[in-house]
């Protein structure tokens, strides 16, 4: 059974800082994803990571993928306020017909003034 | 533009209530999911559809159905509504992936179900 773990659960940062939440899977997964959700409202997707190695990049996030770790990673460059969201990665172990995802816990991101 | 609506928005419902949540997407998706969402659990699979007359069991399925006969819908019906199942519920669909090309999973706005 595929587990998905994201850490920290809860990250308070003030603005102008850097960090990194880290998503570790259990099984070979192909693919990993990152959505973002604003409170109340649904999920947004951000990166579909593909490969060993792949890195994507969107304004200040930078997301990467090491399959031979099992690790996903989503860097925050220089955070703003409006990055203030929960973040959860997904792992789909492709296995030749829709992707089937499962989900870490989220990491509820919070950057002050 | 295609989208994905769900309704009602927001339910409130008695226990052992029959109770239908409505999935519809104008994407012309295959692949449709339900999934819902509790605090500490991220999102869960609750059914999921590759196609018309095609559905499958999550990893919480149980007190829960879904029927697909079209693309475009996908109900999910508690059979029998309990208070575990109150919760945010969310319906999704995407592409039909290859081993090249992921799809992401579009979601729809969710329906915020209390069961009392």
């Amino acid at each position: 059974e595929l587990k998905v773990e994201q850490n920290p659960l809860f990250l308070s940062m003030q603005e102008g800082k850097n960090y990194t939440i880290y998503c570790n899977y259990s099984t070979t997964s192909d693919r990993l994803y990152w959505y973002r959700q604003d409170p109340g409202k649904s999920l947004e997707s951000l990166f579909v990571l593909l490969s060993n190695g792949a890195v994507k990049q969107e304004g200040r996030l930078m997301a990467s993928l090491d399959t031979k770790a099992r690790l996903s990673t989503l860097h925050i460059t220089a955070a703003v306020h409006d990055l203030s969201a929960t973040y959860f990665c997904a792992a789909d172990p492709y296995t030749g017909t829709a992707s089937k995802l499962t989900f870490g816990t989220g990491t509820r991101l919070q950057v002050t003034l | 533009d295609a989208e994905i609506t769900q309704s009602p928005r927001h339910k409130i419902t008695e226990t052992g209530r029959q109770v239908t949540l409505a999935c519809h997407q104008t994407w012309n998706h295959n692949n449709m999911f339900w999934y819902r969402q509790d605090l500490g659990h991220g999102l869960r699979l609750i059914h999921y559809s590759y196609g018309v007359q095609d559905t499958n069991k999550g990893e919480v399925s149980d007190g829960y159905s879904v029927s697909r006969s079209n693309t475009e819908d996908l109900p999910l019906t508690l059979e029998s509504a309990a208070s575990s199942q109150t919760s945010v519920y969310f319906c999704a669909s995407s592409e039909t992936p290859s081993l090249s090309r992921p799809y992401e999973q579009y979601f729809g706005p969710g329906t915020r179900l209390t069961v009392t």
